[in-house]
């Protein structure tokens, strides 16, 4: 079975330094994986996906992603941190092919002060 | 892109009752889930909902407990039934097809008192 870990419940950023949420996944296959924002009182949007293609990939709102099979993670990155990004951050992976039935990890919160 | 409408969007309900949420989505899909979201806790899947079909549910998860329907391609609903404070949560639809992200609805925030 897919699984992902999410190794930090809250991360604490000053605006405008990089942010960093690490991620790590279990597959028996070449996985796809996402990452998903959930703002308070909002649903969930996708910020990247990785299917395969190529291991660097770029979201919304500036963020990336990078796929390291030897590594087995999928680190989130943004190199500027914008107050509007302080929420719930998901690492995902698709337990099947077509990018559906999802295995959520168990979030990361970020933090962003002034 | 799918726009997924959820129905209510929050709900406070007496124990021992069932309350039924609706998903609607704006275009014909293949996929169509429901997650539950403890509080304070991640997302969980609770089962695929299967057109014309009986859900397929995830294990932990009973249809007796929470029974889906799917008549159409744009529609499913979820019903928590004799409801216990332990059933407090998010409940969330997705959708989707086969090659498209997986989009989620608002959610459904169940207050059980």
């Amino acid at each position: 079975a897919q699984s992902v870990t999410q190794l930090d419940s809250h991360v604490s950023v000053s605006e405008g330094t990089p942010v960093l949420l690490r991620c790590n996944y279990s597959s028996s296959y070449s996985p796809s994986l996402f990452w998903y924002v959930q703002h308070p009182n909002k649903g969930l949007q996708l910020l990247l996906k990785y299917t395969s293609a190529a291991t660097l990939v770029k979201g919304i709102n500036g963020f990336e992603a990078e796929f390291k099979k030897s590594e087995t993670s999928f680190h989130l990155t943004k190199p500027s941190a914008h107050m509007s990004d302080a929420a719930e951050y998901f690492c995902v992976v698709s337990e099947v092919v077509g990018f559906q039935k999802l295995v959520f990890g168990t979030g990361t919160r970020l933090l962003v002060s002034p | 892109s799918a726009v997924i409408s959820q129905k209510p969007s929050r709900d406070i309900c007496q124990r021992g009752t069932s309350l039924t949420i609706q998903c609607q989505v704006d275009s014909q899909v293949t996929m169509m889930f429901w997650y539950r979201q403890q509080p304070g806790q991640s997302l969980t899947l609770i089962a695929t909902a299967n057109q014309g079909s009986e859900a397929t549910y995830e294990s932990g998860f009973v249809i007796d407990k929470f029974p889906i329907s799917r008549p159409n391609l744009t529609f499913s609903t979820l019903t928590v039934s004799n409801m216990s404070p332990e059933d407090s949560s998010i409940y969330l639809c997705s959708a989707g097809t086969l090659n498209t992200e997986a989009f989620f609805g608002q959610g459904t925030r169940l207050t059980v008192v």
